[in-house]
């Protein structure tokens, strides 16, 4: 079946420092990845739509200069959290759409754990 | 966007017990996936519904879409400890993108 890796799947950094996160598709090309956050108890919210080759797409909230993304390759998508504060503390989470079917299955990474401190 | 409201947040069985959570909208769907995310894990896909009055099953899960295509339920039949965590409901775009349901976090006593 397809798999998302995420590195790394915890990280803890200092208040104001950037942290990068990255998503790959192991065994398929993705033309579409996804950024979720979700906070403990909650639902997962939609960062952003990131494409491969073109800017991301941010919904409504989220600050694009904050959180890059860059979809350099069929495989590979990356979040950058600049210059983070804790309440940026959060599980953030990837998926990929397999770009080669039709079916609107997303596949999960196993998330990356990120403690602002 | 299309909107999913899914009930109840929490439910509490006993080892045997069967489990039902719905999921609502206000406005027709035009599919409906689900999936389990575990304590501590990530979400993993269990099934994509998309035609009305559609069921599936997968062992001792049931899936239904409404006729009306503004409701889905994932049925639990015989609850095990192993099926503890949460289950979501979401709605995915032509753009791909999915919404996701508050989720109900199940918990099994043994």
């Amino acid at each position: 079946g397809a798999v998302v890796s995420q590195h790394p799947s915890w990280v803890i950094c200092k208040s104001g420092t950037s942290v990068k996160i990255e998503c790959r598709s192991l065994d398929f090309q993705a033309t579409t990845m996804f950024w979720y956050r979700q906070f403990p108890k909650q639902s997962l919210m939609l960062m952003a739509t990131s494409n491969e080759g073109s800017k991301a797409t941010y919904e409504q909230g989220v600050e694009k200069d904050k959180f890059l993304i860059n979809h350099a390759s069929l495989t590979l998508s990356t979040l950058t959290v600049t210059s983070a504060h804790p309440e940026d503390s959060s599980f953030y989470i990837c998926s990929a759409r397999d770009g080669t079917t039709s079916t609107d299955t997303q596949y999960f990474g196993p998330g990356t754990r990120l403690t602002v401190l | 966007g299309q909107q999913v409201m899914q009930i109840p947040q929490y439910q509490h069985v006993q080892e045997g017990e069967d489990f039902t959570t719905y999921c609502n909208s206000s406005t027709t769907l035009s599919n409906i996936q689900w999936y389990k995310q575990r304590p501590g894990g990530h979400p993993v896909f269990l099934i994509q519904l998309v035609k009305s009055g559609e069921v599936k099953k997968q062992k001792r899960l049931t899936f239904q879409f409404g006729e009306a295509k503004k409701n889905s339920s994932l049925h639990i039949t015989a609850t095990q400890t192993t099926d503890v965590g949460t289950y979501f409901c979401a709605v995915s775009t032509n753009a791909g993108k999915s919404t996701f349901g508050d989720g109900t976090t199940l918990t099994v006593k043994p």
